[in-house]
């Protein structure tokens, strides 16, 4: 059983483009947090939500918290945005729920 | 910016061995966690750690593993005898107050067993 469902599982763009990456949940979270992990192996935290929306830059989370359903947008992709992108249910214990992730290429 | 740390970057040893990971959270952080990661795979949740005690633990987390923060900015973990599905890349996370913080990674120790 995953706590955390993400969609797509890969996902290739053209430079430029918007982006969109999708995360369900079915546990009850305190927070929900998106990571970045570059093909390096190294892990990134982008946001923390808990509610509405949030950007930075390029990216934009937002999260709908009846639905259980949160959102990665990316406008006007680059190739440096080719990472694996991570959606970690945070319960309400401290303990996380990670989806598989997201790979994304960005081709020039 | 504070940020964790983890050595060795990379272990190879062989099998049957013992390992220890280390990890140095931001010091201000409560809660500390270990993951895995199997080449290709999601990552893993082992262990959560506060207030010097395991708050949780998953079922890869059997008795050949043990956490210990021995001086209170160390955090370790320990394989003790390593097995071949042990090969994986270990994070060691930290997070100051659950439900409002973002977590924080290590870069990873990337442990072969041979």
């Amino acid at each position: 059983k995953n706590e955390v469902e993400q969609s797509p599982q890969n996902l290739t763009a053209q430079e430029g483009e918007f982006i969109t990456i999708n995360c369900s949940y079915s546990v009850g979270i305190s927070a929900l947090h998106w990571l970045q992990q570059h093909p390096g192996g190294g892990i990134v935290s982008l946001f923390m939500l808990s509610s509405g929306k949030k950007k930075h830059g390029r990216l934009i989370a937002t999260i709908n918290i009846q639905e259980k359903h949160s959102s990665l947008h990316i406008t006007a992709s680059h190739p440096r945005d080719s990472a694996v992108y991570i959606c970690a249910a945070e319960g309400t214990g401290n303990q996380f729920y990670f989806g598989t992730g997201t790979s994304l290429t960005v081709i020039p | 910016e504070p940020e964790v740390t983890q050595t060795p970057s990379h272990q190879v040893t062989q099998m049957g061995q013992e390992v220890i990971l280390r990890c140095v959270p931001i010091s201000n952080h409560l809660y500390f966690y270990w993951y895995r990661q199997i080449l290709g795979q999601k990552v893993e949740f082992l262990v959560s750690f506060y207030n010097n005690e395991i708050s949780e633990k998953s079922e890869i987390f059997d008795d050949q593993f043990s956490v210990e923060r021995p001086d209170g900015s160390n955090f370790t973990l320990k394989i003790r005898s390593t097995k071949l599905e042990d090969s994986a890349m270990y994070f060691c996370a930290s997070i100051w107050w659950g439900g409002g913080s973002p977590l924080h990674f290590g870069n990873g120790t990337r442990l072969t067993v041979t």
